[in-house]
């Protein structure tokens, strides 16, 4: 089964400053999503930003970018000039590659982002 | 971009009434929804897979008979809660893949707003 581990539960950091949040994951697959959801305290979750395994290259999403570490199974997310929109709980999340057929996604226990004025 | 819409967003019920919350899709078609439920400052556990047309996957532990998934429609997916007890008291979020070709190349899965279930 697949696990995705987030082993920071809360994180804080200046605004304006740069932060980054870590994410491990294990699996047996070759195929696979990796996601960054931001859940503000409105509840709605919010896509960040989303990788495919199969590319090499980092995503990046304006002043969110991750490193993607495919042997390590490491997916970190850094927030760039941080802002007090920011704050948020953070879930790094796993799905199979829709070749599967099975497209859940797997959810970490979560980061809880503070941004100081 | 795509829309999912969950009504009611909060709702409160007596204890041994049956609650239905909506999972909607607004502007793309869905043939799967997945139905998560979240207690405080946790995350979101999966709790079953609807498919349109066809019975809903539970996850392990999850009760079928207590919590009923309906996918009658490419855009409509609900929860009933029945005979809903305090401790069902919890968000449930539900969330929508675009099941065009797009969407499948994707794999973006949208989220509704949750819903917030108060059993008294």
């Amino acid at each position: 089964a697949q696990t995705v581990t987030q082993s920071q539960p809360e994180m804080s950091v200046q605004e304006a400053e740069t932060v980054t949040l870590s994410c491990t994951y294990d699996t047996s697959e070759s195929d696979y999503y990796l996601f960054w959801y931001k859940q503000p305290p409105s509840r709605q979750m919010i896509l960040v930003i989303r990788q495919e395994a199969y590319k090499q290259q980092n995503a990046t999403e304006n002043r969110f970018s991750v490193n993607f570490q495919k042997a390590a199974k490491s997916f970190s997310l850094k927030i760039s000039d941080s802002q007090l929109g920011d704050a948020a709980m953070y879930f790094c999340a796993y799905r199979r590659g829709s070749n599967f057929g099975n497209e859940k996604l797997t959810f970490g226990t979560g980061t809880r982002l503070t941004i100081i004025p | 971009g795509a829309v999912v819409s969950q009504h009611p967003s909060w709702v409160i019920c007596k204890s041994g009434t049956s609650v239905k919350i909506e999972c909607r899709s607004l502007d793309f078609q869905a043939t799967t929804m997945f139905w998560y439920r979240q207690f405080p400052k946790q995350s979101l556990m999966l709790m079953a897979t609807s498919n349109e047309g066809s019975k809903a996957t539970y996850e392990q532990g999850v009760e079928k008979d207590k919590f009923l998934i309906n996918h009658a429609s490419l855009t409509l997916s609900t929860l009933t809660v029945t005979s809903a007890h305090p401790e069902d008291s919890s968000f449930y979020i539900c969330s929508a893949r675009d099941s065009s070709d797009q969407g499948y190349l994707t794999g973006e899965l949208f989220f509704g707003e949750g819903s917030r279930l108060t059993v008294l």
